[in-house]
């Protein structure tokens, strides 16, 4: 069966950087790209991103555009997602999911969440 | 904000029929594929509805989805307490590049 396990819960201090991993399988990893979704406390859900693990292709929401580094490795079938220059605002649960195409597809099988924590 | 707007809450009773509405624009919606999902405390969403109204297998009939122009909706039949969650709607936006998803609504059976 499909699965995504994430890594797990980190603390960080403002302006660190956190990397997060998304390990995938039951399917082909080069087949599906995956998409990263952030939900702060109590709040909705926010996409981050796309990376297509075959050809390498990201597509970025535009407020995080130079802050996220989305990359896979196609040997291990992990996905990471590292985000710079913490702020307090970006604790949140992280969340990677399989997205075929990052555009038209469905986003069908969620990780389990990594709890990102920013304070000083 | 949003680029989808859906109400903060709904209520309803066991046995009822109960909609909830995501509303967005031409550059979302009413152009691309809408997907629904269902999300409880503490736990990672799951795809409920696909590509406006296909449901992935498992996920119980009671669940549909519909979509006219800009706008999109969850329809619940026969409601349950274990249905009480949050749910949200998403798709692409032309105008953003990406996905987007609605703020979220949480159902409540009372």
């Amino acid at each position: 069966q499909v699965q995504l396990v994430q890594s797990g819960p980190e603390m960080k201090k403002p302006g660190a950087s956190v990397m997060v991993s998304c390990k995938a399988s039951g399917y082909t990893f080069n087949n599906y790209g995956i998409t990263w979704v952030r939900q702060a406390p109590g709040q909705g859900l926010e996409w981050m991103g796309w990376i297509s693990p075959h050809t390498g292709k990201t597509n970025f929401a535009q407020r995080f555009q130079g802050r996220v580094v989305m990359t896979t490795e196609t040997s291990s079938t992990t996905a990471f997602m590292e985000l710079r220059g913490l702020r307090p605002n970006d604790t949140a649960v992280y969340y990677c999911a399989r997205d075929e195409d990052g555009y038209k597809s469905e986003i069908d099988h969620w990780g389990q969440g990594s709890l990102i924590s920013v304070s000083s | 904000q949003s680029v989808l707007t859906q109400p903060p809450s709904v209520s309803g009773t066991p046995g009822q029929t109960l909609t909830i509405s995501c509303s967005g624009a031409v550059s979302n919606i009413d152009s691309h594929y809408v997907l629904w999902y269902q999300q409880f405390p503490g736990t990672a969403p799951k795809l409920l509805i696909y590509k406006n109204f296909q449901r992935p297998s498992g996920v119980p009939d009671r669940f549909s989805g519909s979509k006219s122009g800009p706008s999109a909706s969850l329809i619940i039949s026969g409601l349950r307490s274990e249905d009480e969650a949050d749910y949200y709607c998403a798709t692409w936006d032309d105008t953003l590049g990406g996905r987007v998803f609605g703020g979220g609504t949480k159902l409540t059976v009372v």
